[in-house]
């Protein structure tokens, strides 16, 4: 069975720091990973996803995740954070075989200090 | 275009009524997800509706829960007499095919006092 552990359920960094939101995952088989972000009163936003091509997906925003699995990790960074970018993050999982059931994680929410 | 709408974006009710969520999934979309979203917690897949195949109910907590979607248009989910650890949001998502990204709704917050 798949499951998704998030490590820090809040993070906060400065405004123009380094982003690093962390994902490990674990799948019996190759699998499918998605980050997604939740603005406040809004739905969920795919940020993006990786399906076993290129391990450094990049995505909306100037967000990226580099795939490895050696340590089943799926790591969502930014280079520069912005105050836009508070929100919670949350990394999903599927097993890649078509699968419609993505499983979740608790979510980080970021937090951008001035 | 339009994305995933849901309605009412709140529901405050008493414990034991019965309530009804509703979802419109982006036009064209064959897919349909409801998925909970308890506090502090990661999403629980719900029901999955696919066509007019036979829904994925697996994830629904108890015969308390309900859903219904006719062909690929709008779906309902119904909880009957309403407990308080029914609180939580619910969210929806429809994707063009099983294996395609899923585009969510705002969610519907329920509280249940």
């Amino acid at each position: 069975a798949q499951s998704v552990t998030q490590l820090g359920s809040h993070v906060s960094v400065s405004e123009g720091a380094l982003v690093l939101l962390r994902c490990n995952y674990s799948s019996s088989v190759p699998p499918y990973l998605f980050w997604y972000v939740q603005y406040p009163n809004q739905g969920l936003q795919l940020l993006l996803k990786y399906t076993s091509a290129a391990t450094l997906v990049k995505g909306i925003n100037g967000f990226e995740a580099e795939f490895k699995k050696s340590e089943t990790s799926f790591h969502l960074t930014k280079p520069s954070a912005h105050m836009s970018d508070a929100a919670e993050y949350f990394c999903a999982v599927s097993d890649g075989a078509g699968t419609y059931k993505y499983i979740f994680g608790t979510g980080t929410r970021l937090k951008v200090l001035a | 275009g339009a994305g995933v709408s849901q309605s009412p974006s709140n529901k405050v009710t008493e414990k034991g009524k019965d309530v009804e969520l509703r979802c419109d999934p982006i036009s064209g979309h064959t897919a349909l997800y409801w998925y909970r979203q308890r506090l502090g917690q990661g999403l629980e897949f719900l029901i999955y509706f696919q066509g007019n195949s036979a829904p994925d109910k697996s994830g629904l907590p108890s015969d308390r829960f309900s859903a219904e979607r006719t062909g690929e248009s709008v779906s309902t989910l119904t909880i009957q007499r309403t407990q308080q650890e029914d609180s939580a949001v619910y969210l929806c998502a429809s994707s063009s095919d099983r294996w395609e990204t899923q585009y969510f709704g705002p969610g519907t917050r329920l509280l249940v006092l």
